[in-house]
C-alpha cells in the first residue's frame, strides 16, 4: 500500500513549456485534489475531482488542466508554463469517514 | 471566502516546555478541521482531525480543540521536543467537496 504517489519530484521547465505532473492513490478513494505551496504561504486548491471523470475549478486554476480518467489517477497539466507557476505541487485524496485527507510527498517544479 | 490564519508565525522554545498553537477562520460553516505537519523540503503528515461537531481531539502529546462559534482552533504540545521542530499547519475543509483552506504556518524550533 503505497498511499499517493507523485511523479516526478523534481522537474526544471524553460517558459511556454509543457509537462503532465503524475498523481496515483492505491486506497480505493474517490475524491482527490491538486493543491500548489508557494514559499511561506499555506497550499491553495488547484483542482478538485470528486470521481473518475468529473473536475471541478478550485481557487487558483488559471494555467492547468487536469485528467481523472480512472479511480486511481489523477493528473495536472501546464499547457505553457510561466515563472508564476514555480511552485511546489501536492497531490492529496479523500478517505471518508471521517474524511481525512491524505498527501503526495509533492513535485517541486521551477520554470526559468 | 474562507480565509484561515495562524498565529505565531514562527516560535522558538527550549525543549520541555509546553506550547499553544493558534488558528482562526472566518467562516464558521466548516466540515472539519485538521493539523498537519510539515517537514523542511518534505509532504503533509496528518497529526489530528476534528470534525464540526467535536470539540477536541488528542493523540499522545498533542491536543487539538475547536471551537467552531468563535472561529478558532488551538494545537497543545505537552513536554515538547527537538523532534517537534516543523512547521504546523491548520486547514479548514468545507461543506461541499471536502477542500482544505490552509493558513500559512507556524515554524517551529525546539532547542536541545
Amino acid at each position: 500500500n503505497a498511499g499517493v504517489t507523485q511523479t516526478p519530484k523534481f522537474q526544471v521547465l524553460k517558459t511556454g513549456q509543457s509537462m503532465t505532473l503524475q498523481c496515483a492513490q492505491d486506497m480505493n478513494h474517490n475524491s482527490m485534489y491538486w493543491y500548489r505551496q508557494d514559499p511561506g504561504m499555506g497550499l491553495r486548491l488547484i483542482y478538485y475531482s470528486a470521481s473518475e471523470g468529473t473536475t471541478d475549478k478550485g481557487e487558483v486554476p488559471n494555467g492547468y488542466n487536469v485528467s481523472r480518467l480512472n479511480k486511481r489517477e489523477f493528473s495536472l497539466r501546464l499547457e505553457s508554463a510561466a515563472p508564476s507557476q514555480t511552485s511546489v505541487y501536492f497531490c492529496a485524496s479523500l478517505k471518508g469517514p471521517p474524511d481525512t485527507q491524505y498527501f503526495g510527498p509533492g513535485t517541486r517544479l521551477t520554470v526559468l | 471566502k474562507q480565509e484561515v490564519t495562524q498565529i505565531p508565525a514562527a516560535l522558538s522554545v527550549p525543549e520541555g516546555e509546553n506550547l499553544v498553537l493558534n488558528c482562526s477562520f472566518t467562516d464558521s460553516a466548516i466540515y472539519n478541521l485538521q493539523w498537519f505537519r510539515q517537514d523542511p523540503g518534505k509532504g503533509l503528515t496528518s497529526l489530528l482531525l476534528i470534525q464540526s461537531s467535536q470539540r477536541e481531539q488528542t493523540s499522545g502529546r498533542l491536543n487539538a480543540s475547536l471551537d467552531k462559534s468563535s472561529g478558532r482552533s488551538t494545537l497543545y504540545i505537552a513536554a515538547s521536543q527537538p523532534g517537534d521542530s516543523a512547521t504546523y499547519l491548520c486547514a479548514v475543509g468545507d461543506m461541499g467537496r471536502r477542500a482544505l483552506t490552509f493558513g500559512s504556518g507556524t515554524r517551529l524550533q525546539v532547542q536541545p
